[in-house]
Parts: C-alpha cells; sequence; structure tokens
C-alpha cells in the first residue's frame, strides 16, 4: 500500500469555481502534512502546511482528519493561474524524518 | 538570498556511464534529500541525510550512491548499474526537526542517449 494516495484527476472547472482534493495516508503516527504546488516541468513549492486545527490562507483552506487519516484541500474562486499539480504530503519514518509525496492531483482551470 | 541550487539544469549521459549532479544549500538545514520524479508520477526517495557524514537509503536507492561530507552539499551519483536512469531529479532539504517543510531546488533533468 502507498504512503500517501491521491486523485490523479485531471480536475476541470471553470474560473470562479470551488474544487475540493482529498488525500489519504497509511501511516496513522505521521506527524506533519502539507501540500505543495508543482507547474509543469518545476520543481514543487510549498503551498501551505496543514495543521490539526485547519488552516486558511486566503482562497485556500486545508484540513486534516487524523481519525481517519486524510488531509483535504479546498480552493475557493479558482483562477487560471491556480492550474497546476497539487502534491500532498507527509512527514514520517522512524525519527518523523522521511517525506513521502502522493502522485499528485492535477486541476485545469478553463476560462 | 538563501536557496537550494542543483546543476547542471539538463544532463545528458551516454550509456554506462556515472553522472554526479550538484546539491548546495545555504539554509543551514541539517537534512537533505534526492527525490527522482517520471513522468506522470509522484516523487520517490533515493537518498537522504540528517546530518554530515550519514546517509540513509530511501524506498528506490539501487544503482545510485551519496556523499556527505559539507553540510551545504549532498551530491548524487547516478552509476551504470542504474538500469533506468532518465528522470527528473530533485534535491530537497529541511530543518530536519519534525514539522519543517521541505525546500526543492530547480531539479535536474537526465537523459540518457
Amino acid at each position: 500500500r502507498k504512503e500517501v494516495e491521491q486523485d490523479p484527476g485531471p480536475f476541470n472547472v471553470p474560473e470562479g469555481a470551488t474544487v475540493a482534493f482529498n488525500c489519504t495516508y497509511s501511516n496513522s503516527a505521521s506527524q506533519s502534512f502539507f501540500w505543495y504546488r508543482q507547474d509543469c516541468r518545476k520543481e514543487p513549492k510549498l503551498l501551505m502546511s496543514v495543521y490539526s486545527s485547519g488552516n486558511e490562507d486566503g482562497r485556500f483552506t486545508a484540513q486534516l482528519n487524523r481519525a481517519s487519516q486524510y488531509i483535504s484541500l479546498l480552493i475557493r474562486d479558482s483562477k487560471l493561474s491556480d492550474s497546476a499539480t497539487y502534491l500532498c504530503v507527509v512527514l514520517s519514518g522512524y525519527n518523523f524524518n522521511k517525506f513521502y509525496f502522493g502522485s499528485g492531483t492535477k486541476l485545469n482551470v478553463k476560462p | 538570498d538563501g536557496g537550494i541550487t542543483q546543476s547542471p539544469k539538463y544532463l545528458f549521459r551516454k550509456e554506462g556511464q556515472n553522472v554526479t549532479l550538484s546539491c548546495e544549500q545555504n539554509l543551514n538545514h541539517d537534512a537533505m534529500y534526492w527525490y527522482r520524479q517520471d513522468p506522470g508520477q509522484g516523487l520517490r526517495l533515493i537518498y537522504y541525510s540528517q546530518i554530515v557524514n550519514d546517509f540513509q537509503k530511501g524506498d528506490i536507492a539501487e544503482g545510485y550512491s551519496v556523499s556527505r561530507e559539507k553540510k551545504e552539499s549532498f551530491p548524487l551519483t547516478v552509476t551504470s548499474a542504474q538500469k533506468n536512469p532518465t528522470a527528473f531529479y530533485l534535491c530537497a532539504s529541511s530543518r530536519g526537526q519534525g514539522a519543517a517543510e521541505a525546500f526543492f531546488g530547480q531539479g535536474t533533468r537526465l537523459t540518457v542517449v
């Protein structure tokens, strides 16, 4: 079983739409969680960390459900510039020293 | 500006040759990582290092080698034993203190010709 699993998409949405991605992780002892954004042929960049209490940054909201071992990302009022692949990342390992990446969910925002 | 630098950006290798990918960071991070990404796939961990002079195999270490002689540097050698080396290689670093996020270099795109 993969450490982190995501729906690969693509999610094709119109501008202004609200879209949500989910991600599940297998290690219940995982300590830290993140969403990264990756543009085509570029390196991943941190979008936001995910806290137990949930967190919001502008149009983006991330939530963590430890009981069900899933993480979510909600994007409101989608912009064309939001088109990218969104990677779910979990920090696990014996000393919480390994980052495990989901395969990514591709988002296409259309005019 | 602090950051993490990978070089070269593009690299072409003949079959049977070893090549070394450079990764340097000036963020004073303890932990460094090498990942491989194939088209349409996620990142897979090759090697990681939590401290100078120590490193651990990741999930796909066969055919690769690393060294960590300095805190700032974590070079990756792709050896001739790696059967399918054509991929996008990403180096990352973090403070290595549990909750800290990872920062990535711009990547090296390796092609075997």
